[in-house]
């Protein structure tokens, strides 16, 4: 079981640059969530989906961020237009259900922005 | 929403001593608490968590209490070890619909050889 994978590891923009990170949930898991972790800082919890649905996005900024997890292929959050505000360490974790309770977190995605 | 609060900030002991981390909730509906360990640089991983059905859990030399009335929990390391030298987070979440886990703002403990 190959876990939680997440790309890029590290990834640099330039102000006003898109990124796009990527999680691949462990095999057998459906629900992914998303989390975003400033240096010296706690884990924000930003959104949660299943396949093809967003059921919870009540953590993500209203404007430049946007996450999907399509029927194939891994979860995608997308930030547009970033700015130094956002460079951060982002956190994918994925859960086989909503009820099991315990997140399974990939190495990270983590952004500077320049 | 679910707030979670977590102190001390960072924590030293001597190795062999134990270490003690408190958290509180706010929200009274919140069920699962699970504890997370962060080493530098490195995904968090699960330590230990605790449902609201039992008041204690312990793992060799891991604890946690829980106290629904007064909405805190602790965990409790005895015998620390130089490895133990990590960021632990507590966490708060509700075991139905969605599984949302609410972070405290983390402890980092030293344990000095």
């Amino acid at each position: 079981n190959a876990g939680v994978m997440q790309n890029p590891r590290h990834l640099v923009r330039r102000r006003g640059q898109e990124a796009r990170l990527r999680c691949s949930p462990m095999k057998g898991h459906s629900h992914v969530y998303w989390y975003r972790q400033l240096p010296e800082e706690g884990l924000k919890f930003m959104v949660y989906l299943q396949k093809e649905n967003i059921i919870d996005e009540s953590g993500m900024p209203k404007e430049r961020f946007s996450a999907e997890f399509p029927k194939e292929g891994p979860s995608i959050l997308r930030i547009q237009q970033v700015v130094r505000g956002d460079s951060a360490a982002y956190f994918c974790a994925s859960s086989s259900t909503a009820n099991t309770g315990e997140l399974f977190f990939g190495e990270g995605s983590r952004l500077t922005v320049l | 929403g679910e707030n979670v609060e977590q102190h001390p900030s960072t924590l030293s002991v001597q190795e062999g001593d134990s270490a003690v981390i408190k958290c509180t909730y706010s929200d009274s509906a919140s069920n699962y608490f699970p504890w997370y360990k962060q080493e530098l640089g490195k995904r968090p991983q699960l330590i230990i968590d605790i449902r609201s059905n039992v008041g204690e859990k312990k793992d060799q030399r891991i604890a946690v209490t829980l106290n629904k009335t007064a909405k805190h929990f602790s965990l409790h390391i005895t015998e620390t070890q130089p490895e133990d030298s990590a960021v632990y987070f507590c966490a708060a979440s509700k075991l139905t619909g969605a599984n949302n886990l609410f972070f405290g703002t983390g402890t980092r403990l030293t344990v000095i050889p």
